[in-house]
């Protein structure tokens, strides 16, 4: 089987850097990916890491080590529209098993 | 092009009515997921389907649920005798492949009263 665990819920104010933590015990291990959901909204693509190492998009980065089962979003810059929850994610052979989701609170 | 379209955005029913969850794919995609989130919670999977065939139905309830997704029309996710426990988010996701990329709709809310 498949799990995925992140923190439930992190606080950062505008401007800074956070982390968001996902570790994952699956059966094979295809790759990991991440996706925003704002309250209300449906998820959205973030990001995908199939091999190791940090890929950067904008204000978003995404790093994965296969050897520890574990990977990060990293969102620099912090703006008070990045408050969403933020799920990692992996694909196994004909589906995506989704994280608990950690929910990010930006302040002023 | 239009995103994945599911409608309705809100579905109220009675328990012990059904609830039909309809699901349009982005163009040019044949594989549909269901997804069912609850409050806090995270995306639960459901069911994967192309045209014509259910591929893997393993997250589904045995009893009350089921899905199709027929040659011509949306996907249509079906709750017969819908009880309180439900009530959730229900998302539909489309790729044009197996694929690290869904697209998701914004979801139907269903509310059992």
């Amino acid at each position: 089987g498949q799990s995925l665990e992140q923190p439930s819920e992190v606080t950062a104010v505008e401007g800074a850097i956070v982390q968001i933590n996902c570790t994952y015990q699956t059966s094979g291990f295809y790759g990991l990916s991440w996706y925003q959901q704002h309250d209300g909204g449906a998820p959205t693509f973030l990001s995908y890491n199939a091999l190791d190492g940090l890929e950067e998009t904008g204000r978003f980065s995404s790093f994965l080590s296969r050897s520890d089962s574990y990977g990060y979003l990293l969102l620099q810059e912090l703006q008070m529209k990045d408050s969403a929850s933020y799920f990692c994610a992996v694909p196994t052979t004909d589906k995506l098993i989704f994280g608990t989701g950690t929910r990010l609170q930006v302040f002023p | 092009n239009a995103g994945v379209m599911q409608n309705p955005r809100h579905l109220v029913r009675r328990r012990g009515q059904e609830a039909r969850l309809r699901c349009s794919p982005m163009k040019g995609h044949s594989h549909v997921y269901w997804y069912r989130q609850l409050p806090e919670e995270g995306l639960k999977f459901m069911v994967y389907l192309q045209k014509e065939n259910i591929i893997d139905e393993s997250g589904m309830p045995k009893e009350r649920f089921s899905a199709e997704f027929p040659k011509e029309g949306p996907s249509i996710l079906r709750i017969q005798q819908v009880v309180r426990g439900d009530s959730a988010a229900y998302f539909c996701a489309s790729s044009p492949g197996v694929d690290e990329k869904l697209f998701f709709g914004s979801g139907t809310q269903l509310s059992v009263l």
